[in-house]
């Protein structure tokens, strides 16, 4: 069976300091693996993924992740925090190969970003 | 082009009360989904559906009825609600296959805020 933990239920950091939210997958083939963005009150918005192409993903408003098999994990980056990056992340496996691409969500992470 | 649409947007309930949700979309996508999602809990996929005419259960289904009469028409129904339904939903869709792996990218609505009295 699949499952994501994403390790930290709120991260706060300075606007302008690097970000990093934590995410660990189980699953007993090779994944694809997502972050999603859902802001206050809206959908949820695809930040980027990883489809067993490169290991090191970018996506969307300088975000990137690395897919580490050895440690199964697929941590989310951003260099330097703007205040529009305030929002709750998703991380989400995926089986590829099983039809009907059933999405399992981690519980989130709050990301609150300081002035 | 709207991309995925929910109605309604917001809504309150008795217990016992029936109600359906409208999920559109206008990419012409396989597959949907309706998601529900709980403080602390992420989402938590109720049902889906593949295809016209097709629908499958997910984790959650329990109390919970989908339609998919036409492709660009995804319903859930509650029957008789109770206030363990008291949640957010979310619709979301997808092409389904992309270079033969079920990983394309799903896209998600706007979201319907339920509360069961």
């Amino acid at each position: 069976a699949q499952s994501v933990t994403q390790l930290d239920s709120h991260v706060s950091v300075s606007e302008g300091t690097p970000v990093l939210l934590r995410c660990n997958y189980s699953s007993s083939y090779s994944p694809s693996l997502f972050w999603y963005v859902q802001h206050p009150n809206k959908g949820l918005q695809l930040l980027l993924k990883y489809t067993s192409a490169a290991t090191l993903v970018k996506g969307i408003n300088g975000f990137e992740a690395e897919f580490k098999k050895s440690e199964t994990s697929f941590h989310l980056t951003k260099p330097s925090a703007h205040m529009s990056d305030a929002a709750e992340y998703f991380c989400v496996v995926t089986d590829p190969y099983n039809q009907g691409g059933k999405l399992i969500f981690g519980q989130g992470t709050e990301l609150s970003v300081k002035p | 082009n709207a991309g995925v649409t929910q109605t309604p947007k917001f809504r309150v309930l008795k217990t016992g009360q029936s109600m359906t949700l409208l999920c559109a979309q206008d990419m012409n996508h396989e597959y949907m989904y309706w998601y529900r999602q709980d403080p602390g809990m992420g989402l938590r996929l109720i049902h889906y559906s593949v295809g016209e005419g097709t629908t499958a259960k997910g984790e959650v289904p329990d109390g919970y009825n989908v339609s998919r009469l036409k492709k660009q028409n995804f319903l859930l129904g509650l029957e008789s609600a109770a206030p363990s339904q008291t949640s957010v939903y979310f619709c979301a869709s997808s092409r389904g296959v992309a270079g033969g792996l079920y990983t394309d990218t799903q896209y998600f609505g706007p979201g319907t805020r339920l509360t069961v009295l």
